[in-house]
Formats: C-alpha cells, structure tokens, sequence
C-alpha cells in the first residue's frame, strides 16, 4: 500500500517568493510515479507535475519544479516567483505501477500575500 | 471542449432520496475513477473502471453503484442517501490503468449536500 504524508497544513508565502511544499511517500513498489495537483478555491483538480521514480532528473514545468530525493521518499515541489493566483490548495499523490488508483496526501494550503 | 465533464456540479438532496451522478470524458481514456473527498478535504478512490470493467472497488456501501455503458461515461448511482455522504465527489480518467506514468485528468467534481 502507497502512503503519502504532507506535514505542513497551511503556508503564507510573499509575491514574487519561492516556496517548498514537502511531500514524503512510503511503497514497496519498485516503479512508481508522483505527482501534484493543484486545488484552487473554485474546486477543481488541476495536475501540475509527474516525476517517476526511475526518471534521473527533477522534473520540471514552467514554474514548477520537483525536488525528488528517492533515498529520502521525498518529492518536494518548488513554486518559484509566487503569483496571487498560485493561492489554492495542493496535493500530492502517488501511483504504484500495479496500481490503478492514485493515493492522496492531506494537502497544503498556499495563501500568496502581495 | 471540456476534457472531463460532470453532472450536476452542485445536488442537495433528502436523506433517503437516490440520486445520480454523470462524468464523460473526451480525451479516449480507457479508464475512468471515482474520488470522494471529505470535508477535510480529504481524496479517496471509490471505483475504476478499465474499458467498461470494474478494476477498483473500494470498501464503498453498496448503496453506491457505478455504471460504465461505454469507456467515455462513468456515472455514479447512490441509494438511499445519508447526511454522511455529503462530499465532493470528482469524476477522473486516464490513458489506461496500471501505468504509473499517466496522470489522471479529473472533472470538476459535484458537490453532494444532503439534508
């Protein structure tokens, strides 16, 4: 069974700032991937970013980027040059590659201040 | 051209009463996902489907029964409704079921408040 654990409930971070959301996972699974996904206060689901577990490099997209550390079980992602619009609430998540489902972490929020 | 769609985004309903939930997918998705998430805003898988085949069926009341006619559709029938049952619940799908490389693309979810 995949676990994945986010510690932090809630950030504030200033416009224009980076900010890390932690993001640790335990499997046996040999081959997975991970993922994020962005929930904005409207409700809806948005994927940000895969990393696969085999994948050498950190994955990254526009703004996005995935520190993976697979010794640690970690999969960290970097918001950098924070917007307003980045204020939502995110998740990260986790596919075995046996396993048909996504597990869930219990999210962060993010609040951008101006 | 919304890729994963649903409805309706919002139901409130009696307890007791039945109601249903649509998802449709236009991406040519072979597999389609439940997802409940709780007031704590918390996700969990329900059900999967794999071209019209159950894969996933988690320990969910039987008064929830998905329906999948075809791999574009994937709806959602629960019986007898509880106060408990009051969640947001996201329709999802997929390129094909267990490739851990592909994202699952969610709708915009249907927020269930029963009274």
């Amino acid at each position: 069974a995949q676990k994945i654990t986010q510690t932090q409930p809630g950030m504030f971070v200033q416009e224009k700032e980076a900010v890390t959301l932690d993001c640790t996972y335990d499997t046996s699974d040999p081959s997975y991937g991970l993922f994020w996904y962005k929930q904005p206060s409207s409700g809806e689901m948005i994927f940000l970013i895969y990393q696969g577990s085999y994948d050498q490099q950190n994955a990254t997209e526009g703004r996005y980027s995935l520190n993976f550390q697979k010794a640690r079980k970690s999969a960290n992602l970097v918001i950098s040059a924070s917007q307003l619009g980045d204020s939502a609430m995110y998740f990260c998540a986790m596919r075995g590659s046996n396993d048909y489902k996504l597990s869930f972490g219990a999210g962060t929020t993010v609040t951008v201040r101006a | 051209d919304t890729a994963v769609s649903q409805t309706p985004k919002y139901l409130v309903t009696q307890m007791g009463n039945d109601k249903s939930i649509k998802c449709e997918q236009n991406l040519g998705h072979d597999t389609m996902y439940w997802y409940k998430q709780d007031s704590k805003k918390f996700l969990k898988i329900m059900f999967s489907y794999n071209n019209k085949e159950l894969i996933i069926n988690e320990t969910v009341p039987n008064r929830f029964s998905p329906k999948s006619p075809d791999k574009a559709h994937l709806n959602l029938h629960i019986n007898s409704l509880e106060l408990g049952d009051s969640a947001v619940y996201f329709c999802a799908s997929s390129r094909r079921a267990g490739v851990a490389s592909y994202e699952q693309y969610f709708g915009p979810g249907t927020r269930l408040t029963v009274t």
